[in-house]
């Protein structure tokens, strides 16, 4: 069975700064996709940014970076440059090997991330 | 190339009412997974199509159900409405099904009166 913790509810952060949010993952999947998902007020889960389990590198998406740490299962977001609008709910989210019930998408319970300027 | 749709955006029910929401993928998009969130659950998978066939089933009773058309567009449909169904179904496409990102719409926020 595939686990995703977040243990971060809430944080604040200053406008302009980074922020990190937490993820933690466990599978006993050689092969998985980690995901983070964006989610406004209004409710669309917006796509960020993937990372493979055999990717060499940490992933980056214009102000957003995955800093991923295979040996301790740990797969954190961060934002640099952080902008009012960054302001959501974010969710950490893993996929497994592409068979049975590892193929849907398993969710955290979410980081609420609020800017302040 | 236009995101994944759902329709309706908003519904209210009474209980023991049925309910269908739509999904178009992708332009594409060959899979179509559905999840219901609730503030109490998270987020929570239902069921996912590729081709027409339902390939992989979450834990939900069996008044959850959906279908894939050939055009991939989907539909979830959910008999005998109960209060706790109150909630929000968003649906997701990829291209296969296989790890690949799946894009979300903006979801059906149905509330069960």
């Amino acid at each position: 069975a595939q686990k995703i913790t977040q243990t971060q509810p809430g944080m604040f952060v200053q406008e302009k700064e980074a922020v990190t949010l937490d993820c933690t993952y466990d599978t006993s999947d050689p092969s998985y996709g980690l995901f983070w998902y964006k989610q406004p007020s209004s409710g669309e889960m917006i796509f960020l940014i993937y990372q493979g389990s055999y990717d060499q590198q940490n992933a980056t998406e214009g102000r957003y970076s995955l800093n991923f740490q295979k040996a301790r299962k740990s797969a954190n977001l961060v934002i640099s440059a952080s902008q009012l609008g960054d302001s959501a709910m974010y969710f950490c989210a893993m996929r497994g090997a592409p068979s049975g019930s590892a193929r849907q998408l398993t969710f955290g319970s979410g980081t609420q991330l609020t800017v302040l300027p | 190339k236009a995101g994944v749709t759902q329709t309706p955006r908003y519904l209210i029910k009474t209980r023991g009412q049925q309910v269908t929401l739509s999904c178009s993928p992708i332009s594409g998009h060959r899979s179509v997974s559905w999840y219901q969130q609730t503030p109490g659950q998270g987020l929570q998978f239902l069921f996912e199509y590729f081709s027409e066939t339902q390939r992989n089933k979450g834990n939900f009773p069996g008044r959850f159900s959906g279908r894939q058309f050939s055009n991939s567009r989907s539909e979830m449909n959910v008999s005998t409405l109960e209060l706790g169904d109150s909630a929000l179904y968003l649906c997701a496409s990829s291209l296969s099904g296989k790890m690949e990102t799946q894009y979300f719409g903006p979801g059906t926020r149905l509330l069960v009166l």
